[in-house]
């Protein structure tokens, strides 16, 4: 079975602190996201990598960077860390390659409480 | 661009109701078309998907048919239980986009006994 670890489920964190969000995946995927998701508005893209040291801006990069050193781990960064970042974030890996059937796989989430 | 619309919510059911949620798409090309779930507390779990017109993907016993002439994939289940309650989630993908997947914005679902 593939795996998305999250490396922390809970978070508390202060405004204005430097936040970091680990994920690692098992399966090799050549793909992985970080998503925010909150009520009423779904799943939102921030950002993306296809490969490493790739990364794409997706619908709300402000306020994020990301980091991808290793195929298997994509970092999430808030730099400053503000009270409209609260929300929880959703990793995510699938396969490269031209197959459009390729499925998404996500990680448990991770709530980050800014306060 | 492409994007995906799901009939909102929250449904709520008794048990042995039948279940019908809404999604329709758009896209330009073959997408690939998804539901997942989000049980509370837990990350998105693949539920059923289709990769062509006419496809009909099932699990546990939900259903789903890739309709491109409606471009809808409505999720169907003859009898729901109170172990389905949760977030349901329709998405695309279309491999000339390179590798985003788009989601609707979910239709929360309880089960009542």
């Amino acid at each position: 079975d593939v795996k998305v670890t999250q490396s922390s489920r809970y978070l508390v964190k202060r405004t204005g602190e430097k936040v970091f969000l680990e994920c690692v995946q098992d399966m090799d995927h050549e793909n992985m996201f970080w998503y925010r998701q909150d009520p009423g508005l779904g799943l939102r893209l921030i950002y993306f990598s296809y490969d490493v040291k790739m990364k794409e801006k997706g619908d709300i990069p402000e306020g994020y960077s990301v980091s991808r050193e290793k195929k298997e781990r994509f970092s999430l960064i808030l730099e400053s860390a503000s009270t409209n970042q609260t929300s929880m974030y959703l990793c995510a890996s699938s396969p490269g390659g031209e197959s459009s059937g390729n499925t998404i796989y996500f990680g448990e989430g991770s709530w980050l409480t800014v306060v | 661009g492409d994007s995906v619309t799901q009939m909102e919510g929250p449904v709520t059911l008794s048990e042995e109701a039948f279940l019908t949620i809404n999604c329709t798409y758009t896209a330009t090309g073959y997408p690939s078309l998804f539901w997942y779930v989000q049980y509370p507390g837990e990350g998105l779990q693949l539920l059923l998907k289709a990769t062509k017109a006419d496809d009909k993907g099932s699990n546990k016993g939900f259903e789903a048919t890739y309709r491109k002439e409606t471009t809808s994939f409505h999720l169907e289940k003859g009898s729901v239980q109170v172990s389905d309650s949760a977030v349901y989630f329709c998405a695309l993908r279309r491999k000339d986009t390179g590798n985003q997947f788009y989601f609707g914005t979910g239709t929360s679902l309880t089960v009542i006994p």
